[in-house]
């Protein structure tokens, strides 16, 4: 069975720390996808990235970077210099690779940024 | 071009009603997913639909049905409404597999009293 563990329910820093959230998966299947997704107060969830089981390079978008660790079925976030309107609600979230395989979810953590 | 449109936003219900919830995905996407999201369950996965038919489903009574149109619209139902069904119903849309980048709406905040 697949499961997503996002053990930090809620982390408070202040403006301009960084921060990672942490995210630990389970699967049995060899290749699948695993994502980020940040919910603002607005409620819509927001895309932030997809990661190949194959591509284990880290990802740097901007101030946010991914650390994918197979060996510790890993998947940490980490924002660099943390704004105010990073504040939310942020998911990890682990997939099959068959094009009918549902997202499963973890269970988010609250991330607020304090000015 | 527009984003999904969820409605109603915000609905209130009795207990034993039905509700309907509509989705409108983007512009040329052809799947749509549906979630509920609760503070004790997280998210959780409805269905999925995909040219009209459905393509996955999650562990949910029969009493949770959906439907997609011809145009890609998406429609949920929930009959005999419980107290446990009050949440935040998400639609998400992807041009064709959900385990790639989607895009969500805003979602309807159900309460049943």
């Amino acid at each position: 069975a697949q499961k997503v563990t996002q053990a930090q329910t809620e982390i408070s820093v202040v403006e301009k720390e960084d921060v990672t959230l942490d995210c630990v998966y389970e699967t049995r299947d060899t290749t699948y996808y695993l994502f980020w997704y940040k919910q603002p107060p607005s409620g819509e969830l927001v895309f932030l990235i997809r990661r190949n089981s194959f591509d284990e390079q880290n990802e740097i978008s901007g101030r946010y970077s991914w650390n994918f660790q197979k060996s510790t079925s890993s998947f940490n976030f980490t924002i660099t210099a943390s704004q105010v309107v990073d504040s939310a609600v942020y998911f990890c979230a682990l997939s099959g690779r068959d094009r009918d395989d549902k997202i499963i979810f973890g269970k988010g953590t609250r991330l607020h940024i304090l000015p | 071009k527009a984003g999904v449109t969820q409605t109603p936003r915000y609905l209130i219900k009795t207990r034993g009603q039905q509700v309907t919830l509509s989705c409108s995905p983007i512009s040329g996407h052809r799947s749509v997913s549906w979630y509920q999201q609760t503070p004790g369950q997280g998210l959780q996965f409805l269905f999925e639909y995909f040219s009209e038919t459905q393509r996955n489903k999650g562990n949910f009574p029969g009493r949770f049905s959906g439907r997609q149109f011809s145009n890609s619209r998406s429609e949920m139902n929930v009959s005999t409404l419980e107290l446990g069904d009050s949440a935040l119903y998400l639609c998400a849309s992807s041009q064709r597999f959900m385990n790639t980048e989607a895009f969500f709406g805003q979602g309807t905040r159900l309460t049943v009293v």
